[in-house]
């Protein structure tokens, strides 16, 4: 099973600031990398797949980066709704799998 | 806009199974492939298993031997089991979408804001 590991646990920003989140894979997954947000009691939302292509509808402050074992995803300038928990999530190899989540708070 | 909606009882007793139905609306179930992820308290996402709407099936290694996803798309449905529930298996349970990206990638567009399952006695 291929583990994410994501870092920083947390990132304590102000709005306006930028924001970069990493996730670190075990082994390969080649560009087969998902960013998800979520807040609390909602589902997650797509925001990056393949590593970098942003998903329908989502702003161009966010990009993602990275490929083989390292990623990285970006907020550009963070807005107020933009504090939530991301996750990476990949589907390349043996169970599909979630890294523990990055909480983006206002700092 | 396809939106997808978990039910089921919201409380089971150990060793009973979990019975959970994701119902799609706003689209066709057809030609789409459909998961269950799961959420302990505090803890990442967990994937429990596929469902082609043709009725393959995947799952996770970890909960094979517990697990049973099916289609009925007459209905626009999918659902779990999950046998043996243990406290463990407290979390809340999400269905989603897969979209494809092209050639075999495929990943998740559509969600359900999920649904509380504590096993308890």
């Amino acid at each position: 099973e291929i583990v994410l590991t994501q870092s920083p646990a947390t990132l304590s920003l102000s709005p306006g600031e930028r924001a970069t989140l990493s996730c670190r894979a075990s082994q390969s997954v080649s560009n087969y990398l998902a960013w998800y947000q979520q807040k609390p009691g909602q589902a997650p939302r797509l925001l990056i797949y393949d590593a970098s292509n942003r998903a329908t509808g989502i702003p161009a402050r966010f990009s993602g980066s990275g490929s083989g074992t390292d990623f990285s995803l970006t907020i550009s300038s963070l807005e107020p709704e933009d504090f939530a928990v991301y996750y990476c999530h990949q589907r390349h190899n043996g169970p599909e799998t979630f890294g523990q989540g990055t909480k983006v708070e206002v700092k | 806009q396809v939106q997808l909606q978990e039910s089921g009882p919201g409380l089971v007793k150990p060793s009973e199974t979990l019975s959970l139905t994701c119902t799609v609306s706003g689209g066709s179930i057809n030609n789409y492939y459909w998961s269950w992820f799961r959420q302990p308290p505090g803890k990442e996402l967990e994937w429990i298993g596929w469902i082609y709407s043709s009725g393959t099936t995947n799952y996770n290694p970890s909960l094979k031997s517990r697990v049973t996803i099916s289609v009925d798309t007459s209905k626009d449905q999918y659902s779990l089991k999950l046998t043996s529930v243990t406290a463990a298996d407290t979390a809340v349970y999400h269905c989603a979408r897969y979209f494809s990206a092209g050639g075999n990638r495929h990943y998740l567009d559509v969600w359900g804001n999920g649904a509380t399952v504590t096993v308890s006695s």
